[in-house]
Protein backbone atom coordinates (compact mmCIF):
# COMPACT_ATOMS: atom_id res chain seq x y z
CA UNK A 1 0.00 0.00 0.00
CA UNK A 2 1.13 3.80 -0.03
CA UNK A 3 2.61 5.86 2.58
CA UNK A 4 3.20 9.49 2.55
CA UNK A 5 5.61 10.93 5.59
CA UNK A 6 6.07 14.23 5.92
CA UNK A 7 8.10 15.79 8.90
CA UNK A 8 8.93 17.48 11.25
CA UNK A 9 5.17 17.66 12.55
CA UNK A 10 6.35 20.76 14.45
CA UNK A 11 8.90 23.70 14.60
CA UNK A 12 9.48 26.90 15.22
CA UNK A 13 11.91 28.66 13.47
CA UNK A 14 12.93 32.57 13.82
CA UNK A 15 12.27 35.33 11.46
CA UNK A 16 15.45 35.16 8.67
CA UNK A 17 16.05 31.65 9.36
CA UNK A 18 16.05 28.83 6.47
CA UNK A 19 13.79 26.61 5.89
CA UNK A 20 13.81 22.58 4.89
CA UNK A 21 10.63 20.54 4.68
CA UNK A 22 10.82 16.82 3.40
CA UNK A 23 7.98 14.77 2.02
CA UNK A 24 8.56 10.92 0.59
CA UNK A 25 6.09 8.64 -0.96
CA UNK A 26 6.33 4.84 -0.56
CA UNK A 27 4.68 2.16 -2.50
CA UNK A 28 3.70 3.98 -5.96
CA UNK A 29 5.86 4.98 -8.62
CA UNK A 30 6.05 8.38 -10.66
CA UNK A 31 3.50 9.89 -8.43
CA UNK A 32 2.31 13.94 -8.74
CA UNK A 33 3.57 15.85 -5.87
CA UNK A 34 1.88 18.74 -3.83
CA UNK A 35 2.76 21.27 -1.60
CA UNK A 36 0.11 23.35 -0.31
CA UNK A 37 -0.31 25.57 2.86
CA UNK A 38 -3.29 26.66 5.09
CA UNK A 39 -2.85 29.66 6.70
CA UNK A 40 -4.82 31.17 10.32
CA UNK A 41 -8.41 31.06 9.21
CA UNK A 42 -8.04 30.28 5.38
CA UNK A 43 -8.59 27.35 2.76
CA UNK A 44 -5.84 25.14 1.14
CA UNK A 45 -3.73 27.04 -1.25
CA UNK A 46 -1.72 25.43 -3.08
CA UNK A 47 1.94 26.46 -3.30
CA UNK A 48 3.93 23.95 -5.74
CA UNK A 49 3.57 20.60 -7.68
CA UNK A 50 5.68 18.29 -9.80
CA UNK A 51 5.14 15.62 -11.89
CA UNK A 52 8.30 14.31 -12.00
CA UNK A 53 11.95 14.64 -11.07
CA UNK A 54 13.32 18.20 -11.30
CA UNK A 55 10.02 19.55 -12.85
CA UNK A 56 8.74 22.24 -10.30
CA UNK A 57 5.62 24.59 -10.81
CA UNK A 58 4.68 27.42 -8.79
CA UNK A 59 1.63 28.53 -8.24
CA UNK A 60 1.83 31.18 -6.14
CA UNK A 61 4.84 34.07 -6.40
CA UNK A 62 6.18 33.47 -2.62
CA UNK A 63 9.73 33.68 -0.22
CA UNK A 64 9.73 29.52 -1.13
CA UNK A 65 10.84 26.96 -3.55
CA UNK A 66 10.35 23.34 -3.63
CA UNK A 67 12.57 20.55 -5.58
CA UNK A 68 12.21 16.93 -6.15
CA UNK A 69 15.65 15.25 -6.10
CA UNK A 70 14.33 11.99 -6.29
CA UNK A 71 10.78 10.50 -7.88
CA UNK A 72 9.25 9.91 -4.80
CA UNK A 73 10.80 13.10 -2.50
CA UNK A 74 9.56 16.53 -2.73
CA UNK A 75 11.04 19.34 -0.65
CA UNK A 76 9.93 22.65 0.79
CA UNK A 77 12.72 25.40 1.01
CA UNK A 78 13.28 28.99 1.91
CA UNK A 79 16.54 30.72 2.39
CA UNK A 80 15.56 33.52 4.25
CA UNK A 81 11.65 32.89 6.28
CA UNK A 82 9.33 35.55 6.72
CA UNK A 83 6.33 36.12 9.44
CA UNK A 84 3.78 35.59 6.68
CA UNK A 85 5.21 32.05 5.86
CA UNK A 86 3.44 30.89 9.26
CA UNK A 87 0.99 28.33 8.61
CA UNK A 88 0.13 24.45 8.50
CA UNK A 89 1.93 22.60 5.64
CA UNK A 90 0.54 19.90 3.70
CA UNK A 91 2.17 17.19 1.03
CA UNK A 92 0.14 14.93 -0.92
CA UNK A 93 0.49 12.80 -3.76
CA UNK A 94 -1.85 11.41 -6.53
CA UNK A 95 -1.53 9.42 -9.39
CA UNK A 96 -3.61 10.64 -12.73
CA UNK A 97 -6.72 12.49 -12.65
CA UNK A 98 -9.85 11.85 -11.06
CA UNK A 99 -7.68 10.29 -8.37
CA UNK A 100 -7.99 11.86 -5.44
CA UNK A 101 -5.39 13.37 -3.53
CA UNK A 102 -3.78 11.48 -0.28
CA UNK A 103 -1.92 14.18 2.13
CA UNK A 104 0.71 13.83 5.03
CA UNK A 105 -0.11 14.58 8.32
CA UNK A 106 1.12 18.04 7.81
CA UNK A 107 3.65 20.24 9.46
CA UNK A 108 2.81 23.35 11.97
CA UNK A 109 5.55 25.96 11.05
CA UNK A 110 5.26 29.12 13.31
CA UNK A 111 7.70 31.86 12.35
CA UNK A 112 8.84 34.17 15.83
CA UNK B 1 -9.31 35.00 -7.85
CA UNK B 2 -11.58 32.61 -5.67
CA UNK B 3 -12.41 29.93 -8.18
CA UNK B 4 -13.88 27.80 -5.23
CA UNK B 5 -15.83 29.52 -2.43
CA UNK B 6 -17.59 27.62 0.78
CA UNK B 7 -20.12 30.89 2.05
CA UNK B 8 -20.11 29.25 4.82
CA UNK B 9 -17.35 29.44 7.65
CA UNK B 10 -19.21 27.43 10.06
CA UNK B 11 -22.41 25.13 10.25
CA UNK B 12 -24.04 23.47 13.77
CA UNK B 13 -26.23 20.91 13.42
CA UNK B 14 -27.97 18.52 16.16
CA UNK B 15 -26.84 14.79 16.06
CA UNK B 16 -29.73 12.75 13.76
CA UNK B 17 -30.35 15.63 11.74
CA UNK B 18 -29.16 16.80 8.55
CA UNK B 19 -25.92 18.27 7.60
CA UNK B 20 -26.07 20.34 4.38
CA UNK B 21 -22.63 21.89 2.94
CA UNK B 22 -22.79 24.04 0.15
CA UNK B 23 -19.98 25.03 -2.59
CA UNK B 24 -19.90 27.47 -5.70
CA UNK B 25 -17.55 27.45 -8.60
CA UNK B 26 -16.74 29.46 -11.19
CA UNK B 27 -14.67 27.77 -13.59
CA UNK B 28 -16.80 25.68 -16.02
CA UNK B 29 -14.30 23.55 -16.84
CA UNK B 30 -14.13 21.47 -13.54
CA UNK B 31 -15.18 18.14 -14.58
CA UNK B 32 -14.35 16.68 -11.30
CA UNK B 33 -15.43 17.32 -7.59
CA UNK B 34 -13.97 15.91 -4.61
CA UNK B 35 -14.84 16.73 -0.75
CA UNK B 36 -12.08 16.23 1.52
CA UNK B 37 -12.95 16.11 5.74
CA UNK B 38 -10.18 17.53 7.56
CA UNK B 39 -9.59 17.20 11.70
CA UNK B 40 -6.89 19.80 13.65
CA UNK B 41 -3.53 18.86 13.11
CA UNK B 42 -3.94 16.65 10.27
CA UNK B 43 -3.79 16.11 6.31
CA UNK B 44 -7.31 16.26 5.23
CA UNK B 45 -9.20 12.52 4.12
CA UNK B 46 -10.78 12.09 0.81
CA UNK B 47 -14.72 11.64 1.55
CA UNK B 48 -16.54 11.29 -1.75
CA UNK B 49 -16.23 12.69 -5.61
CA UNK B 50 -18.82 13.42 -8.46
CA UNK B 51 -17.78 13.42 -12.04
CA UNK B 52 -19.49 16.23 -13.82
CA UNK B 53 -21.29 13.56 -16.04
CA UNK B 54 -23.38 12.77 -12.75
CA UNK B 55 -25.59 15.18 -10.93
CA UNK B 56 -25.66 12.80 -7.43
CA UNK B 57 -23.74 10.30 -5.84
CA UNK B 58 -24.06 8.39 -2.90
CA UNK B 59 -22.18 6.55 -0.47
CA UNK B 60 -23.49 5.79 2.78
CA UNK B 61 -24.68 8.72 5.01
CA UNK B 62 -23.03 10.80 2.33
CA UNK B 63 -24.48 12.01 -0.35
CA UNK B 64 -23.16 14.46 -3.25
CA UNK B 65 -25.06 16.87 -5.41
CA UNK B 66 -24.28 18.53 -8.50
CA UNK B 67 -26.15 21.68 -10.31
CA UNK B 68 -23.45 22.57 -13.21
CA UNK B 69 -25.87 24.80 -14.66
CA UNK B 70 -25.66 26.79 -11.05
CA UNK B 71 -21.86 25.98 -10.70
CA UNK B 72 -23.29 24.87 -7.20
CA UNK B 73 -22.80 21.51 -5.57
CA UNK B 74 -23.80 20.26 -2.11
CA UNK B 75 -22.67 17.33 0.54
CA UNK B 76 -25.64 16.12 2.53
CA UNK B 77 -24.50 13.93 5.59
CA UNK B 78 -27.91 11.87 7.45
CA UNK B 79 -27.74 11.33 10.22
CA UNK B 80 -25.18 13.69 11.46
CA UNK B 81 -22.97 12.24 14.01
CA UNK B 82 -20.51 13.58 16.65
CA UNK B 83 -17.92 12.06 15.12
CA UNK B 84 -18.60 13.96 11.77
CA UNK B 85 -17.41 17.48 13.38
CA UNK B 86 -14.38 18.21 10.79
CA UNK B 87 -13.68 20.94 8.41
CA UNK B 88 -14.73 19.94 5.05
CA UNK B 89 -13.17 20.99 2.08
CA UNK B 90 -14.51 20.85 -1.63
CA UNK B 91 -12.37 20.70 -4.37
CA UNK B 92 -12.97 20.54 -8.03
CA UNK B 93 -10.48 19.72 -11.08
CA UNK B 94 -10.39 19.94 -14.50
CA UNK B 95 -8.14 18.49 -17.15
CA UNK B 96 -4.82 18.10 -17.60
CA UNK B 97 -2.40 15.32 -16.63
CA UNK B 98 -1.42 17.30 -13.48
CA UNK B 99 -4.24 16.65 -11.59
CA UNK B 100 -4.52 20.15 -9.68
CA UNK B 101 -7.24 20.20 -6.85
CA UNK B 102 -8.67 23.40 -6.39
CA UNK B 103 -9.70 23.82 -2.47
CA UNK B 104 -12.60 26.21 -1.27
CA UNK B 105 -12.69 27.95 1.75
CA UNK B 106 -13.86 25.12 3.85
CA UNK B 107 -16.85 24.68 6.29
CA UNK B 108 -16.24 23.97 9.82
CA UNK B 109 -19.34 21.47 11.34
CA UNK B 110 -20.06 20.80 14.32
CA UNK B 111 -22.58 18.27 15.64
CA UNK B 112 -24.27 18.80 18.60
CA UNK B 113 -24.77 15.38 20.90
Amino acid sequence: SQTIHQWPATLVQPVGSPLSLECTVEGTSNPNLYWYRQAAGRGLQLLFYSVGIGQISSEVPQNLSASRPQDRQFILSSKKLLLSDSGFYLCAWSRDRPHGYTFGSGTRLTVV
Amino acid sequence: DQQVKQNSPSLSVQEGRISILNCDYTNSMFDYFLWYKKYPAEGPTFLISISSIKDKNEDGRFTVFLNKSAKHLSLHIVPSQPGDSAVYFCAPTYGGATNKLIFGTGTLLAVQP
